[in-house]
């Protein structure tokens, strides 16, 4: 069983443009999170969702972020207009069921770089 | 609201000596607790979590944790550490759906 994929692993940006972060759950998984980790920080918990629903954004930044889990196909991270703050390595996860007790089964990550 | 507390950001221990990591949670409802290993560029890795029932809790790689409710803590320890610990360990409390986490902390191991 394959464990959570996340691409790109790297992913450099100049200011302005935009990065796609893409999360494709562990099979039989229908909850995503998204998490951002800034440099020699803790794991920031940014969106919860399931197929075709965001359930809990509060950690989302209110301008340029925006996620979805479409009902086919990965979830994706966008962040439009990126900026330096932005740098960070973002993390995904997923769960069969709701997360509070369900274990969350953690991605690789994707490395955004911002020049 | 939830939160965790990771006392020491960095710990050093000699290959074979105790490794103890400590944390300490704050939750206004019966929590939830985790603690997970992260390598070097790499995602992060269950170790061992607590739901309900026996308080000391066995993990992977011969780590375990205890829940003291009267200490609000929920340290890690292994008995004797192995240069393939060396990592940065993430003590999380569950948060209704989502995961808050200290802000870890990075093991070194010497031989």
């Amino acid at each position: 069983n394959a464990g959570v994929m996340q691409n790109p692993r790297h992913l450099v940006r100049r200011r302005g443009q935009e990065a796609r972060l893409r999360c494709s759950p562990m099979k039989g998984h229908s909850h995503v999170y998204w998490y951002r980790q800034l440099p020699e920080e803790g794991l920031k918990f940014m969106v919860y969702l399931q197929k075709e629903n965001i359930i809990d954004e509060s950690g989302m930044p209110k301008e340029r972020f925006s996620a979805e889990f479409p009902k086919e196909g990965p979830s994706i991270l966008r962040i439009q207009q990126v900026v330096r703050g932005d740098s960070a390595a973002y993390f995904c996860a997923s769960s069969p069921r709701d997360g509070s007790t369900d274990t969350q089964y953690f991605g690789p990550g994707t490395r955004l770089t911002v020049l | 609201a939830q939160s965790v507390t990771q006392l020491g950001s960095h710990v050093s221990v000699s290959e074979g000596a105790l490794v103890l990591l400590r944390c300490n949670y704050s939750s206004s409802v019966p929590p939830y607790l985790f603690w997970y290993v992260q390598y070097p560029n790499q995602g992060l890795q269950l170790l061992l979590k607590y739901t309900t029932g026996a308080t000391l809790v066995k993990g992977i790689n011969g780590f375990e944790a205890e829940f003291k409710k009267s200490e609000t803590s929920f340290h890690l320890t292994k008995p004797s550490a192995h240069m393939s610990d060396a990592a940065e360990y993430f003590c999380a409390v569950s948060d209704l759906n989502k995961l808050i986490f200290g802000t870890g902390t990075r093991l070194q191991v010497f031989p």
